[in-house]
């Protein structure tokens, strides 16, 4: 079974800090993503990867930045925390490789719950 | 651009009754729709997707959902709810030269009562 887990169930933190948000999939899948998820907006896209030092913007970048290092780690950071950051992070991988498969499936870590006070 | 719309944001249905979640998406190329589950405090988990195969297509845990082009939906049906049910759907669409990238709706809140 693919695994994709992240650092942190709940996260609490003040306004102005850097935060680290790390995902980690066991799988050897191409492409991650990050997503926050916000009642009555569903998921929103953040930030995606198809491979390694590589990096897209999707639909909410602004305020985060990413960083993929190695193949299986996922890590998205707040450079400076602000409240209406507050929101559960979801972080997601999919094999198929490239931008030319859109039927490929997404499996979920179980989420970071951040709170910024 | 591609989209969803999901017609309802809390749905309640009895033990054994029909369950009906419904969703339209809005795409200029053949799109490749999914729904996924999230029980409570867990991530999502995929049900089903359609990829121009078969319209009517079974997923986990007796849900099946029919692709209608010319109805734009992807409705998500089950013919009898069980109360293991009660969790958050979201449905989504993505298209091939979109890569991976996936376009959720809102969501639905699916209560089963007793």
């Amino acid at each position: 079974d693919v695994k994709v887990t992240q650092s942190s169930r709940y996260l609490v933190k003040r306004t102005g800090e850097k935060v680290f948000l790390e995902c980690v999939q066991d799988m050897d899948h191409e492409n991650m993503f990050w997503y926050r998820q916000d009642p009555g907006l569903g998921l929103r896209l953040i930030y995606f990867s198809y491979d390694v030092k590589m990096k897209e913007k999707g639909d909410i970048p602004e305020g985060y930045s990413v960083s993929r290092e190695k193949k299986e780690r996922f890590s998205l950071i707040l450079e400076s925390a602000s409240t209406n950051q507050t929101s559960m992070y979801l972080c997601a991988s999919s094999q198929n490789p490239g931008q030319a498969t859109g039927g490929d499936t997404q499996y979920f870590g179980p989420g970071t719950r951040l709170t910024v006070l | 651009a591609q989209s969803v719309t999901q017609l309802g944001s809390h749905v309640s249905v009895s033990e054994g009754a029909l369950v009906l979640l419904r969703c339209n998406y809005s795409s200029s190329v053949p799109p490749y729709l999914f729904w996924y589950v999230q029980y409570p405090n867990q991530g999502l988990q995929l049900l089903l997707k359609y990829t121009s195969a078969a319209t009517l297509v079974k997923g986990i845990n007796g849900f099946e959902a029919e692709f209608k082009k010319s109805e734009t939906s992807f409705h998500l049906t089950k013919p009898s709810a069980h109360m293991s049910d009660a969790a958050e759907y979201f449905c989504a669409v993505s298209r091939a030269v979109s890569g991976s990238r996936l376009t959720f709706g809102e969501g639905t809140q699916l209560t089963v009562n007793p």
